[in-house]
């Protein structure tokens, strides 16, 4: 099954700086999900774009979907040490009934 | 507010025994899944199930079995658990309802040590 590639997979900026996390893929997806993980704990949603979405955007984040290219990015701006965790996109669609393809994630670090 | 719940948080099992790791979910939800997570892989899902009874597998399924009997509950189970199931299991549920593709809701996950 196909899997997101994300990039760059480690990140370390200041608090207050914007931080931009790549994720790129392979075949035709039904939506594109952005997942955060606090060190050893479990996922929390944090935006879904559709297909038919170019820009979505929610609090300090804004995901874009670029079709053609195949890749969307996560901006999270102003960003705080508390935003220091690791972020995944997933894959939805195709064949697979529900499922999702995780990307292996962006480590990031927010320094006070 | 949505809650996934896994049985354990810790567990220690030793080489050769079964495995048991339960998840419950609170929000009615058809599909639930099961990853584990290890280093450099990322997740990668085990099993998953659409409805009460139904199963499918997913990426990497051997040497796991699953089991649910009612709605809000999936069971992982590692028959004859070996080292190198040691990982972070993570349990998830979705809805079914307006698409298939929704988002996925998380459990805290169970680190698994097999010694």
């Amino acid at each position: 099954s196909q899997q997101g590639e994300e990039d760059p997979q480690a990140l370390s900026i200041q608090e207050g700086e914007n931080a931009t996390m790549n994720c790129s893929y392979k075949t035709s997806i039904n939506n594109l999900q952005w997942y955060r993980q606090n060190s050893g704990r479990g996922l929390v949603h944090l935006i879904l774009i559709r297909s038919n979405e170019r820009e979505k955007h929610s609090g300090r984040l804004r995901v874009t979907l670029d079709t053609s290219k195949k890749s969307s990015s996560l901006l999270i701006t102003a960003s705080r040490a508390a935003d220091t965790a690791s972020y995944f996109c997933a894959l939805a669609g195709g064949t697979s009934y529900g499922k999702l393809t995780f990307g292996q994630g962006t480590i990031l670090t927010v320094h006070p | 507010d949505v809650k996934v719940t896994q049985s354990s948080r810790y567990l220690v099992k030793r080489t050769g025994e079964k495995v048991f790791l339960e998840c419950v979910q609170d929000m009615d939800h058809e599909n639930m899944f099961w990853y584990r997570q290890d280093p450099g892989l990322g997740l990668r899902l085990i099993y998953f199930s659409y409805d009460v009874k139904m199963k499918e597998k997913g990426d990497i399924p051997e040497g796991y079995s699953v089991s649910r009997e009612k709605k809000e509950r999936f069971s992982l189970i590692l028959e004859s658990a070996s080292t190198n199931q040691t990982s972070m299991y993570l349990c998830a549920s979705s809805s079914s309802s307006g698409s298939i593709y929704r988002e996925q809701y998380f459990g805290p996950g169970t680190r698994l040590t097999v010694t």
